[in-house]
């Protein structure tokens, strides 16, 4: 079975810094997509960044983009000029092509964006 | 203005009763998801649906039932036989193109 875990329950970064939050996950598909969702306060859970496996290049929007290591089963999320807007718990989730297309969440990492 | 939306924001439900959380996009996705939120856990699924007419159970569906007669609608229901239904409840449709899964605002169901 496919899982997807996030080690930092929360992490805490300076306004203008950069942070990474990490995410590893285990599947023998070769064929899937990665997620990183971010849920603010209001709960509403917003799409980040989108990464198709069979792409090396890491996928970039914005102040946001991925470390890709497929070999390594490794997908993080660097966040560049934080900003206060960006304090959210960050999921990140995995997908497979297939019947259902169910997304599979890790635990959820809380940002924190200190002024 | 497309998206999805989800009604209502919040509801209480009193034990034994059932509720209806409803979800509506307009994006022309196919296929719609219900997921549910517990405090400090990601998201789970509860049922799918891929085309109108059709929906399958998801990881934790004992206790829910959906419907899915319009494209546009994929109602869930909580009924009585749901064991501990607190919780965080979200709607998503996918785009095909690029499998990716949009959500709607949630519902936060509060049992008293």
């Amino acid at each position: 079975a496919q899982t997807v875990t996030q080690s930092q329950p929360e992490m805490s970064v300076q306004e203008a810094e950069t942070v990474t939050l990490s995410c590893t996950y285990d599947t023998s598909e070769s064929d899937y997509y990665l997620f990183w969702y971010k849920q603010p306060p209001s709960r509403q859970m917003i799409l980040v960044i989108r990464q198709e496996a069979y792409k090396q290049q890491n996928a970039t929007e914005n102040r946001f983009s991925v470390n890709f290591q497929k070999a390594a089963k490794s997908f993080s999320l660097k966040i560049s000029d934080s900003q206060l807007g960006d304090a959210a718990m960050y999921f990140c989730a995995y997908t497979h092509r297939g019947a259902t297309n169910k997304l599979i969440f890790g635990t959820g990492t809380l940002l924190a964006v200190q002024p | 203005d497309g998206g999805i939306t989800q009604s209502p924001k919040y509801l209480f439900r009193k034990e034994g009763q059932n509720v209806t959380l409803s979800c509506e996009q307009n994006l022309n996705h196919d296929a719609m998801y219900w997921y549910r939120q517990d405090p400090g856990q990601g998201l789970r699924l509860i049922y799918y649906s891929q085309i109108v007419n059709d929906f399958q159970k998801g990881d934790i569906a004992e206790g829910y039932s959906v419907s899915r007669e319009k494209k546009e609608s994929f109602p869930l229901t909580v009924t009585s036989a749901q064991k501990n239904p607190t919780a965080f409840y979200l709607c998503a449709s996918r785009y095909s193109s690029t499998d990716t899964q949009y959500f709607g605002p949630g519902t936060r169901l509060t049992v008293l």
